[in-house]
């Protein structure tokens, strides 16, 4: 069955270090997002691509990167220069077209201590 | 840039009865589209119900029907005949003509 993984589902990580959240998907969609969710604070657009070799920025891309080499991957590095990196994260994909509903992953929860 | 406001952060219905919860948004943009999705406690999310703003005729998803008013740029779910499974987060969400944007969410709780 076609979807998408997100691994691993939790993360924990010392204060100072970059760590990459893996996302793959299979369904063959151009677009890919990553997205933070906090408590009260809904789905917040960390960075997006709309096709290979090219990714935009959203509201909160500081302290994260991100690349797009194969359409299947958009993995998310959260960085040091994070300042409360500690959340959880959906990655998901879509076809291009605005009618396109998202297509999440499960998530990873990510403890920075 | 596009937002979308959802005003109750916390909604009850008993079982069986019926629920609406409120979403607004404002945009310059004349197409889009507008999605409700369901977190449950694993935290999937699940898409519940689209509109397309060109359509008058408000979607409807089984038990779950939207009122959509483009003037006003209000977007509501309406939950019938509630069921204990509906018990979950749910985020009102646009899509113009690039990302997807989300609001902080209404947690909706089913009494028995």
């Amino acid at each position: 069955d076609g979807g998408i993984t997100q691994s691993p589902k939790y993360l924990f990580r010392k204060e100072g270090q970059n760590v990459t959240l893996s996302c793959e998907q299979n369904l063959n969609h151009d677009a890919m997002y990553w997205y933070r969710q906090d408590p009260g604070q809904g789905l917040r657009l960390i960075y997006y691509s709309q096709i290979v070799n090219d990714f935009q920025k959203g509201d909160i891309a500081e302290g994260y990167s991100v690349s797009r080499e194969k359409k299947e991957s958009f993995p998310l590095t959260v960085t040091s220069a994070q300042k409360n990196p500690t959340a959880f994260y959906l990655c998901a994909s879509s076809t291009p077209d605005r009618y396109s509903p998202l297509h999440f992953g499960n998530g990873t929860r990510l403890t920075v201590t | 840039a596009q937002t979308v406001t959802q005003s109750q952060p916390e909604m009850s219905v008993q079982e069986a009865e019926t629920v609406t919860l409120s979403c607004t948004y404002d945009t310059s943009e004349s197409d889009y589209y507008l999605f409700w999705y369901k977190q449950p406690p694993s935290r999937q999310m699940i898409l519940v119900i689209r509109q397309e703003a060109y359509k008058q005729q408000n979607a409807t998803e089984n038990r779950f029907s939207v009122n959509f008013q483009k003037a006003a740029k209000s977007f509501s779910l309406k939950i019938s005949d509630s069921q204990l499974g509906d018990a979950a987060m749910y985020f009102c969400a646009y899509r113009g003509n690039n990302d997807m944007r989300f609001g902080a969410g209404t947690r909706l709780t089913v009494k028995p």
